[in-house]
């Protein structure tokens, strides 16, 4: 595609369901990365994909938190038994290579709210 | 380990001059520079990579001191659609742990 979509774009749940965040890099683009940002607050670094691997899962906040990567490309955030601390915008990024030596462009971001 | 910019927030008028600045407590390998907009994603501005090179597209330059694990962002004449916050993110070097890590953000408003 010509830019990095995710989806939904806004989720509410109730506190303790499961939800799960889709994301589409850039096609051919092999690194893959979730941030989480809270309101008014900066990037807040969760996991990183080369290809389907994940080297560096060391920035997810717990063990609700999950995400896989198939084919090289969609990705899926999993966060399990939902708090209220959970509710951020949620943004994928993908860039060419992998490491952070390459620039990363931006999905839109999937805003979630745990009611 | 999240690297701390200054200064928080920041307005000018169209045609002045800004820096902004990073600075992290770890050794870095590379900074990289985005603006966010309101309520939108954040586009990249700049990477600057231990031992010098640099990467950028945008009318915006950068330097970075690794002795000094600092990076500086310099906007020159700045102009409206520069208004935004400006986030810096910083790869430690390989080793030390493979994160990264988006600095505290600045605002900046450019006023006419």
């Amino acid at each position: 595609g010509a830019g990095v979509s995710q989806s939904p774009s806004n989720k509410v749940t109730e506190k303790g369901k499961d939800v799960e965040l889709r994301c589409d890099p850039i096609s051919g683009h092999t690194a893959l990365y979730w941030y989480r940002q809270s309101l008014g607050q900066g990037l807040e670094f969760l996991i990183y994909f080369q290809g389907n691997s994940a080297p560096d899962k060391s920035g997810l906040p717990s063990d609700r938190f999950s995400a896989e990567r198939t084919g090289g490309s969609v990705s899926t955030l999993t966060i399990q038994r939902t708090q209220q601390e959970d509710s951020a915008v949620y943004l994928c990024a993908s860039s060419l290579d992998g490491g952070f030596s390459y620039e990363q462009y931006f999905g839109p971001g999937t805003r979630l709210t745990v009611t | 380990q999240q690297p701390v910019q200054s200064p928080q927030a920041v307005i000018l008028r169209e045609g002045e001059d800004a820096v902004i600045n990073c600075s992290s407590s770890k050794a870095l390998y590379s900074v990289h520079w985005y603006r966010q907009k309101h309520g939108e994603a954040p586009v990249f501005l700049m990477i600057l990579l231990k031992g010098g090179e640099q990467k950028g597209h945008e009318k915006i330059s950068a330097s970075f001191n690794e002795k000094k694990q600092q990076s500086s962002l310099y906007l020159t004449a700045s102009q409206l659609s520069y208004s935004g916050t400006y986030f810096c993110g910083t790869e430690m070097l390989p080793g030390t742990g493979n994160q990264f890590y988006f600095g505290t953000g600045t605002s900046l408003t450019v006023i006419p």
